[in-house]
């Protein structure tokens, strides 16, 4: 049972265009959505968050739309750089006994071509 | 440290032997998470630890694995009789008991080859 889904596995963009990333969620109970970047050999990174009770969230180049009504956000990058070439995975969460718990959807490989 | 350690950075074992990966989180945070990453999948949650509660280990695949938190610092996990299946990177992440979306601070994992 997938409860977040990136149903692309990869994407590939021209330098300085927009980049848009998907993610859908089947569980109305999380309460915060983060997208997190990981670059080979080495851990995820967070970059951005968004509340459940909020529709957007900016960050530099970096927006996270949420629709809760289709259960899906997507991650804009604008402009893309060839150093946002990684795989980016969406997460939702739950607060579950006092702590933060993450499902991760399967990633997308963001490819920047210059 | 500064951040989440994880040893070693890379395991090659034969199957059937049993191998121990280790987790350093960052200085006070109360809450560790294993996750594995197999080839072309996503990050698979294992177990968390939070404070003294009792452990979640609903992600674990078999009893053939296991973790423990000593004094809530350092884990390790555990795991017996090696598959290839179970080759994977495993990843550790610690985060503070905030609930407030900052996520996880991960280590940069352990790639772990049966072979």
């Amino acid at each position: 049972d997938q409860q977040v889904k990136q149903n692309s596995p990869s994407l590939s963009v021209q330098e300085g265009r927009i980049s848009i990333l998907n993610c859908d969620y089947t569980n109305s109970m999380f309460d915060y959505f983060l997208w997190y970047k990981k670059y080979p050999a080495e851990g995820p990174t967070f970059l951005i968050s968004i509340s459940s009770i909020k529709d957007k969230n900016e960050d530099g180049r970096f927006t996270v739309f949420l629709n809760k009504s289709a259960k899906h956000l997507s991650l804009h990058i604008v402009p893309s750089q060839p150093g946002d070439s990684a795989v980016y995975f969406c997460a939702a969460s739950s607060l579950i006994q006092g702590a933060q718990k993450l499902v991760f959807g399967q990633g997308t490989r963001l490819t920047i071509n210059p | 440290g500064a951040g989440v350690s994880q040893s070693p950075s890379n395991k090659v074992t034969e199957k059937g032997k049993d191998v121990e990966l280790r987790c350093d989180p960052i200085s006070g945070h109360t809450a560790l998470y294993w996750y594995r990453q197999s080839l072309g999948q996503g990050l698979e949650f294992l177990i968390y630890f939070q404070g003294n509660s009792a452990p979640d280990k609903s992600g674990l695949p078999s009893d053939r694995f296991s973790a423990e938190r000593t004094g809530g610092s350092v884990s390790t996990l555990t795991i017996q009789r090696t598959q290839q299946e179970d080759s994977a990177v495993y990843l550790c992440a610690s985060s503070l008991v905030t609930g407030t979306g900052g996520g996880y601070t991960f280590g940069s994992g352990t790639r772990l080859t049966v072979v």
